[in-house]
């Protein structure tokens, strides 16, 4: 059966430094991989998305994510953090049509 | 930014009672999802339309909830005899294709069953 895995569920990381989410996903084939945020329980806004070709996707805010087959990952990055990044973090993939999501890693910025 | 509409924002209903919610998607976006978030964000597929048909939905669907997206109209998800574990945030999501491109969500409405 198809699942996306998030292992971390809560992040911490000081101002300035670098980020990175981790995310796999369990299907047969290469489903449309996609990163998205959820502010204070609202609704997802979408980061970035991975259908095909280069492996490397640039999304809003400087985040980017790189796709794995080998893998089977789309682990989302960021270079340097703001505090306005605090935030839960969803991957998910679509199959069929519908989005699998996984758990959430909840990223907290210190000053 | 998302210009998905979803109104409610919050919904407070008693158990057995009926609660409904609705969604403006997107112009331009055929395709309308709704997605359940439980408080251990755990997120269920419910239905999924594509102008006014039914594409896909889940067997929980079929039961205590109903859904429809008439021509001109929001669309409208409505449970009709709410539970206590129905208590969730209720995600509606538009896309412009209806075979894997990105969906953008509204922000949501949360129910509350009492």
């Amino acid at each position: 059966a198809q699942s996306v895995t998030q292992p971390d569920a809560r992040v911490t990381v000081s101002e300035g430094a670098s980020l990175q989410l981790r995310c796999k996903y369990s299907y047969s084939g290469t489903p449309y991989l996609f990163w998205y945020v959820q502010y204070q329980r609202q609704g997802l806004q979408l980061l970035l998305k991975y259908y095909s070709g280069d492996p490397v996707v640039q999304g809003v805010n400087g985040f980017e994510a790189e796709f794995s087959k080998s893998d089977s990952s789309f682990h989302l990055r960021k270079a340097s953090v703001h505090w306005s990044d605090s935030a839960v973090y969803f991957c998910a993939a679509s199959i069929y049509n519908v989005l699998y999501f996984g758990s959430g890693t909840k990223l907290t910025v210190e000053p | 930014n998302s210009k998905v509409i979803q109104t409610p924002r919050y919904l407070v209903k008693g158990q057995g009672q009926k609660a409904k919610m609705r969604c403006i998607p997107e112009k331009g976006h055929p395709v309308v999802f709704w997605y359940q978030q439980n408080k251990n964000n755990e997120f269920k597929f419910l239905i999924n339309f594509q102008n006014q048909e039914v594409l896909q939905q889940i067997d929980m669907t079929e039961k205590r909830f109903s859904a429809e997206c008439p021509s001109n109209s929001p669309c409208s998800l409505e449970i009709q005899s709410s539970e206590a574990g129905d208590s969730a945030l209720y995600l509606c999501a538009s896309s412009r294709s209806g075979t894997g491109g990105e969906q953008y969500f509204g922000p949501g409405t949360r129910l509350t069953v009492l």
